[in-house]
Parts: structure tokens; sequence; C-alpha cells
């Protein structure tokens, strides 16, 4: 089984300040590793993924995160928030290259302060 | 492309009602799922198929029913609409595992709102 769990459900930061959103996973298999993107009333969108190789993975927007397997974590930051970064982050696992189902976490709702 | 498109995008239903949602997408992906989003829980799987003519129960499969009869379209139907149901359902595809190009990324519809009174 896989699970995933984000801290906090609410992250309020300064504009131009860092943002740094939290993700644990458990998988019982080396996992492929997952952030979305959602914006208001709209789906979700892919800013970045960990499958192998290089364990700081860069994503789209100035997002990347960082795949720690010793901390099991997955950490999603970027140096400097945008007010258009705000939106709902979410954290996701699957089974590696044979996983056929993603699990999500319970998501980070981010306000940007100006 | 349209990529996955969801109708309809609201619906308002009273308890007990039926309805189905339909999902269809152009990217020739075998893998389809349904999840239902809810605040403070992420998005949990209803259903999914990993291909024409196959289901599978997700998470919380209870009350809901899926068929996938043709390859691009994946439906959820509500059989005795409840309350509970009350949530904003996503239908996702992807490619499917075996294939060069896969790493698991979904790709997602904008949502459906379904609200049971």
């Amino acid at each position: 089984a896989q699970s995933v769990t984000q801290l906090g459900s609410h992250v309020s930061v300064s504009e131009g300040a860092l943002v740094l959103l939290r993700c644990n996973y458990s998988s019982s298999v080396p996992p492929y590793l997952f952030w979305y993107v959602q914006y208001p009333n709209q789906g979700l969108q892919l800013l970045l993924k960990y499958t192998t190789g290089a364990t700081l993975v860069k994503g789209i927007n100035g997002f990347e995160a960082e795949f720690k397997k010793s901390e099991t974590s997955f950490h999603l930051t970027k140096p400097s928030a945008h007010m258009s970064d705000a939106a709902e982050y979410f954290c996701a696992v699957t089974r590696g290259a044979a996983g056929n189902k993603l699990t999500f976490g319970g998501g980070t709702r981010v306000l940007v302060k100006p | 492309n349209a990529g996955v498109t969801q109708t309809p995008k609201f619906r308002v239903l009273k308890t007990g009602q039926s309805m189905t949602l339909l999902c269809a997408q152009d990217m020739n992906h075998e893998y389809m799922y349904w999840y239902r989003q809810d605040p403070g829980m992420g998005l949990r799987l209803i259903h999914y198929s990993v291909g024409e003519g196959t289901t599978a129960k997700g998470e919380v499969p209870d009350g809901y029913n899926v068929s996938r009869l043709k390859k691009q379209n994946f439906l959820l139907g509500l059989e005795s609409a409840a309350p509970s149901q009350t949530s904003v359902y996503f239908c996702a595809s992807t490619i499917g595992p075996g294939r060069f190009s896969n790493t698991g990324e979904l790709f997602f519809g904008e949502g459906s709102r379904l609200t049971v009174l």
C-alpha cells in the first residue's frame, strides 16, 4: 500500500518569499512521485515529477522538488513566490513503472500576500 | 487536441435520482480514472479502468458504478444519489504501463460539480 502526507493544509507566504510545501510518502517499492497544481475552478496540472535518476527535479513556473529516499520525502520549493502561485498543490505517489494508480495527499492551499 | 472532456460540468440532483457523468479522452490512453475531490481530503479514487471492457474498484467505490465500453469513454453512474455524494468529480487518463513514454502522469478533465439536495 502507498500513502502520502502533506504537512499543512494552508500556507501563507509573502510575495517574494520562499515557498516550501512538505510531502512525505510511504511505498513498499521504489516510487514515482508527482506534484500537481490546481488553480480555482480548474483541473489538476502537472508541476513536476520524479521517476528515476537525478533526485532534484525542476518543474514549471520556477518550482523544484528533491527526492530524499532516506527521509521518504519529496518537498516542493520555489525561491520567490509570485501572486500567480496562489493555488492548491497536491503531492502524489505511484508504484513506479508498474503502478496504475496515483495516491494523492490531502492538498496544501497556498495564499500569497502582497 | 481536446484532451480529457467531462460532461456535464454542473448538475443538481435530488436525493434518490440517478445520473451519469461522461468522460471522453482523445489521446488513445489505456487507463482511465474517476476521482472525487472533497475539502481537506485531496482526491480519492472511486473506480478505474486499465483497458476497454475492464473496470476496478478504487478507494471509495460504494454508491457508484462505471463502464468502459469504448476505449475513449469512461462513464460514472450514480443509481440513487445521496447528499454524501455532493462533490467535485474529476476524470483522468494516462497511457498505461509498458509503454516507453509512460511515467504515470495523469491528464485531468476540468471537473464536474455535483450537488445532491
